[in-house]
């Protein structure tokens, strides 16, 4: 199975416009989730989402929004970019579950907003 | 506030033990995991760690002291490829995932 993926896997943006990044999983997890990831720094959580209809704020939510419309997709997207927002994003899921809840990744977005 | 510390970088050679070491401070526990990354790629999951003792998987293990508030993970017989990033996360009372800054191991032939 491809697990998840993510598109496209690296962008060069403007400041100002809006871009969309893709994830999608084919796992039929229930949970899905939005990190960035930048140097020195630990994964830091943007946005979630712990079923299909139901999104929540993580640590960095600011200037991101998402959407959860069904199971399988979780775009991210940024409405005006800006060069603070240059990083590597990566989208997970995972079954959420009394005693595991492993997340699995996809393969990434690096993202430079100039 | 929520802590999770590692050391930012190790040095180890081809075939030797290696240790890399996790504490945490958070809000409740509800398990701790060690992830691999190796540089451009995305995080991989090796264990998982919920209750105090040693979780063995093949070359690698991983220890918990929730009392303590520690973790480790160990690395037998290195090899080449093991030179990645190692994650240490913690899941929190809230059930979020708090994530460390990544060790980065180096093996030297």
């Amino acid at each position: 199975t491809a697990g998840i993926t993510q598109a496209p896997t690296s962008q060069i943006l403007a400041a100002g416009r809006s871009m969309t990044l893709r994830c999608t999983q084919d796992m039929r997890h229930n949970a899905m989730y939005w990190y960035r990831q930048d140097l020195g720094l630990g994964l830091r959580l943007i946005h979630y989402s712990n079923t299909a209809g139901t999104t929540g704020k993580g640590e960095v939510p600011d200037g991101y929004s998402v959407s959860r419309a069904n199971t399988d997709d979780f775009p991210l997207t940024l409405a005006s970019a800006v060069p603070s927002q240059t990083s590597v994003y990566f989208c997970a899921s995972s079954e959420i579950a009394a005693n595991t809840d492993t997340q699995y990744f996809g393969p990434g977005t690096r993202l430079t907003v100039l | 506030g929520q802590n999770i510390d590692q050391p930012t970088e190790m040095t180890a050679t081809e075939g030797a033990i290696v240790q890399i070491n996790c504490t945490y401070q958070t809000s409740g526990f509800n398990g701790l995991f060690w992830y691999q990354q190796h540089a451009g790629e995305a995080p991989t999951f090796l264990s998982y760690n919920v209750l105090d003792g040693l979780e063995e998987k093949g070359r690698f293990s991983s220890f918990l002291s929730r009392s303590k508030g520690y973790s480790y993970l160990l690395l037998k017989e290195l090899q080449m490829k093991d030179s990645a990033s190692y994650l240490c996360a913690v899941r929190d009372g809230n059930y979020q995932l708090i994530w460390g800054a990544g060790t980065k191991l180096i093996i030297k032939p």
